[in-house]
């Protein structure tokens, strides 16, 4: 069963820091592994999706990459933004399937 | 396009009470699921469907029921409220073609007493 990990649960920085977010998974036979973003009382806005044939997806300030053969993605948020503030989801869909498996998230603060 | 779209956004139940979530799409989209969202639970699968006529069961699916008759429309009917359902629920859905990527609506926030 596919699990998927957010560590740390909670990140609060100074304005313009370039910040490293992670996700772990267990099982590496994902489909793709997308990058949700969650303001307080929201849905979900996707940020970014990468495929399992890809190593990275940029979009502005954002930078996902993919390591299947370690579990891991990182998403790469340059000079942050109080606007920044939100709580960061990365989620996994597995081979086979459109089910998507999700972190519980990292809720980012950005001090200005 | 409006995307997908969930009534209502807020809602109160009592307990044994009924009722449907209602979740629309307008991008022809396959696929459709539910998840509810708690504190410390992250995001978990109620139920999905592939197509019209086809439904199955997610992580947790006890309490709640689908049916998918037409492409746009997946309603999630509660038939007897209980407060462990109070939550946040979200619809999605995406094509079944890849790269599979899916598209949320707002959320209803359920609170049954």
């Amino acid at each position: 069963k596919q699990e998927v990990t957010q560590i740390p649960a909670a990140l609060s920085v100074p304005e313009g820091e370039n910040l490293v977010l992670n996700c772990s998974f267990t099982d590496s036979a994902i489909y793709n592994l997308q990058w949700f973003r969650q303001d307080p009382g929201k849905g979900l806005t996707s940020l970014l999706l990468i495929q399992s044939s890809q190593r990275e997806q940029t979009s502005g300030r954002l930078n996902a990459s993919l390591d299947k053969s370690s579990g891991r993605s990182t998403l790469y948020i340059a000079a942050s933004q109080p606007g920044d503030s939100a709580t960061y989801l990365c989620a996994a869909v597995q081979g086979g399937s459109e089910k998507l498996v999700f972190g519980k998230g990292m809720k980012l603060t950005v001090n200005p | 396009n409006a995307g997908v779209t969930q009534t209502p956004k807020f809602q109160v139940l009592k307990t044994g009470q009924s009722m449907t979530l209602q979740c629309a799409q307008d991008m022809n989209h396959e696929y459709m699921s539910w998840y509810r969202q708690d504190p410390g639970m992250g995001l978990r699968l109620i139920h999905y469907s592939v197509g019209a006529g086809i439904t199955d069961q997610g992580e947790v699916p006890n309490g709640y029921n689908v049916s998918r008759s037409t492409t746009e429309d997946f309603p999630l009917r509660l038939l007897s409220a209980a407060p462990s359902q109070t939550s946040v629920y979200f619809c999605a859905s995406s094509p079944v073609l890849p790269p599979y990527e899916q598209y949320f609506g707002p959320g209803t926030r359920l609170t049954v007493t």
